[in-house]
């Protein structure tokens, strides 16, 4: 069974502090996913990976197939990036639903 | 953004009571899925679909059903709603990226309370 897990599970920091959400994973993949909820809304793709690295404005992914490990950065923080971090994975064994498996998301706090 | 649309955004009913979710999408993709989101939990799968009539169970699908007669609306039905069934439900649609890698967007929720 494929398990996602992600750390911190909560994370509270300081208006333009360098955020690191991380995830890892446990079965063979074929792509990742970071996904961003805002309090009481609906679910946003930030990025899909599946190899190296991408980056998107103020924040930047990565991930590791052999360590089948993947981090979220947030650079210069601001009170608008609270919200639950959610990382995703699609397994590469094929077959059945090709959905994704989820982490249990990170949920983050940035202080003005 | 693809046209993912879910209804109702909240709903709150009876235990015992029939409930449907719907969720509309406009651009013809073939997998959609919902999944539902609860405190503590990863959002899991609860039915998806392949295409027209052509469904199948995720992980936790018992106390549900779902029905597509047409590609672009997939309904969740709770045939007698549960107050363990009190969640926010989610949508999502698969489009392909490139071959064998897959981009999801997901509709705006339903909150739905059961009392």
């Amino acid at each position: 069974k494929n398990e996602v897990e992600q750390s911190p599970q909560n994370l509270t920091a300081q208006e333009g502090e360098f955020i690191t959400i991380n995830c890892s994973y446990s079965v063979g993949i074929s792509a990742l996913h970071w996904l961003q909820q805002h309090p009481g809304g609906g679910i946003v793709s930030l990025f899909m990976l599946s190899s190296g690295k991408k980056k998107h404005g103020r924040l930047i992914a990565t991930i590791n197939i052999q360590e089948k490990h993947s981090s979220l950065h947030i650079t210069a923080s601001h009170p608008r990036d609270s919200a639950v971090y959610i990382c995703a994975v699609r397994s590469n064994s094929g077959g059945g639903a090709d959905g994704l498996t989820f982490g249990k998301g990170t949920h983050l706090i940035i202080q003005p | 953004d693809a046209g993912i649309t879910q209804s109702p955004r909240h709903k709150v009913t009876e235990t015992g009571t029939p409930v449907t979710l719907r969720c509309h999408q406009t651009e013809n993709h073939r997998y959609m899925y919902w999944y539902r989101q609860d405190p503590g939990h990863g959002l899991r799968l609860i039915h998806y679909s392949y295409g027209v009539k052509d469904t199948d169970k995720g992980e936790v699908s018992d106390g549900y059903s779902v029905s597509r007669s047409k590609t672009e609306d997939f309904l969740l039905t709770l045939e007698s709603a549960t107050s363990s069934q009190t969640s926010v439900y989610f949508c999502a649609i698969r489009s392909s990226v490139r071959v064998g890698i897959y981009g999801y967007t997901f509709g705006s929720g339903t909150r739905l309370t059961v009392v």
